[in-house]
């Protein structure tokens, strides 16, 4: 059974600062890999998708990357700005079931 | 072009109760996917609709259902409701479709439900 998980849950950093955000999920047998952004009270917004058999992509600030032979993505935000803040989500299609899974998210917040 | 829409975006019921809930995705998308979102279990899968037909489930009893018309709007039901009901609702549509979430997915808003 798939498993997403992301860590950490939670991270308060000053404006300015490059961060990472880490995800890892247990089968490596995945469609794709996507990060979505969720504002509070709002649905989410796609970010990035990275195809199986890419290792990264970038949109503005934002760069992701893909090892699926180790399970992980990580999801890059360079100078880090308040309007940042929101809850990032990472998920993967399971090339078994054809389902989005989703994990748990990392609520970030990003200081004036 | 106009987001993926959904009605009504609040809604208050009692347990036992059914409810339905409406999404309008983006113009051209023929595919649309629902989840649920809870605080302890996170963004759940609860299926998804292509053509008017239901091509993917989640692990959700029974009492969840949908549908979609010939228009792609689609509608999502919930009988007999119970307190642990009570979530974000949230709906997706894509352009070509193919398996939810094969390419990149447009939500809308969300409908918050609340049993009591």
């Amino acid at each position: 059974k798939q498993e997403v998980t992301q860590i950490p849950a939670a991270l308060s950093v000053p404006e300015g600062e490059n961060l990472v955000l880490n995800c890892s999920f247990t089968d490596s047998a995945i469609y794709n890999l996507q990060w979505f952004r969720q504002d509070p009270g709002k649905g989410l917004t796609s970010l990035l998708l990275i195809q199986s058999s890419q290792r990264e992509q970038t949109s503005g600030r934002l760069n992701a990357s893909l090892d699926k032979s180790s399970g992980r993505s990580t999801l890059y935000i360079a100078a880090s700005q308040p309007g940042d803040s929101a809850t990032y989500l990472c998920a993967v299609v399971s090339s078994n079931t054809g389902k989005l899974i989703f994990g748990q998210g990392t609520t970030l917040q990003v200081k004036p | 072009k106009a987001g993926v829409t959904q009605t009504p975006r609040y809604l208050i019921k009692t347990r036992g109760q059914q409810v339905t809930l409406s999404c309008s995705p983006i113009s051209g998308h023929r595919s649309v996917s629902w989840y649920q979102q809870t605080p302890g279990q996170g963004l759940q899968f609860l299926f998804e609709y292509f053509s008017e037909t239901q091509r993917n489930k989640g692990n959700f009893p029974g009492r969840f259902s949908g549908r979609q018309f010939s228009n792609s709007r689609s509608e999502m039901n919930v009988s007999t409701l119970e307190l642990g009901d009570s979530a974000l609702y949230l709906c997706a549509s894509s352009a070509v479709g193919g398996l939810a979430g094969q390419e990149t997915q447009y939500f809308g808003p969300g409908t918050r439900l609340l049993v009591l």
